[in-house]
């Protein structure tokens, strides 16, 4: 089955500067990528996604690219504010519709 | 609130007794999911179905644990001789198969579960 690792587990930034998580995925047939934010005591929301067709997928200050030679996508936020504090967690799922394997997750803190 | 429904929202109890949580997901949603998460850990797949049949269920799912969902529509998650390490939040999740969200994982808030 699928297998998600995800880079760092946490991640401090200075208000206004720019953070990047990092996963990897094993399974070649995987075509779809989210990536959830869990604010403390809340449910997963998806952030933003990229399908395999795409190599990068841009919104406002979020970006995800995707490598699928590497087998990898990173998650970019830029000009971070202390809203942005949270976990964020990246997945993948392969074709259809069947089970979206997530990873361990990034505790992100932006700092003022 | 048109959004994924659980309940209940907390649930402790003594181990060794059994315990239910439904979900009830957004109304147009034919895919249903049930994940489990521990503290600082992230959602583990359980099962999930389309409609009312069951098409996965994880190897990690002893056989203390049965999920239903009889008509399609709301889905209950059962555990049957609690464990302490049972103790998590149950989160439950319907997509849709079509439209501009296909795919997309909508969440309810969860049923938290602590065996004592």
């Amino acid at each position: 089955g699928e297998n998600v690792e995800q880079h760092p587990s946490t991640l401090s930034v200075q208000e206004g500067d720019s953070a990047v998580i990092k996963c990897t995925y094993s399974d070649s047939a995987s075509n779809y990528f989210p990536w959830y934010k869990q604010e403390l005591g809340k449910r997963p929301q998806l952030i933003i996604d990229i399908r395999s067709n795409v190599g990068e997928k841009k919104d406002q200050r979020i970006a995800v690219t995707l490598n699928k030679t590497a087998k990898h996508f990173s998650l970019h936020i830029t000009e971070t504010q202390p809203e942005d504090s949270a976990v964020y967690f990246c997945a993948a799922r392969p074709g259809g519709y069947q089970k979206v394997t997530f990873g361990t997750g990034t505790k992100l803190q932006v700092i003022p | 609130d048109t959004g994924v429904s659980q309940n209940p929202r907390h649930k402790i109890t003594k181990r060794g007794q059994n315990v239910t949580f439904r979900c009830d997901p957004i109304s147009e949603h034919n895919r249903l999911y049930w994940y489990r998460q521990t503290l600082g850990q992230g959602p583990e797949f359980l099962t999930y179905f389309q409609n009312e049949a069951q098409l996965e269920k994880s190897r990690l799912l002893s056989d203390r644990f049965s999920a239903e969902r009889p008509k399609g529509s709301f889905s209950t998650l059962e555990i049957q001789r609690t464990e302490q390490g049972d103790s998590a939040m149950y989160l439950c999740a319907s997509t849709p198969t079509g439209g501009r969200n296909q795919g997309e994982l909508f969440f309810g808030e969860g049923s938290r579960l602590t065996v004592l």
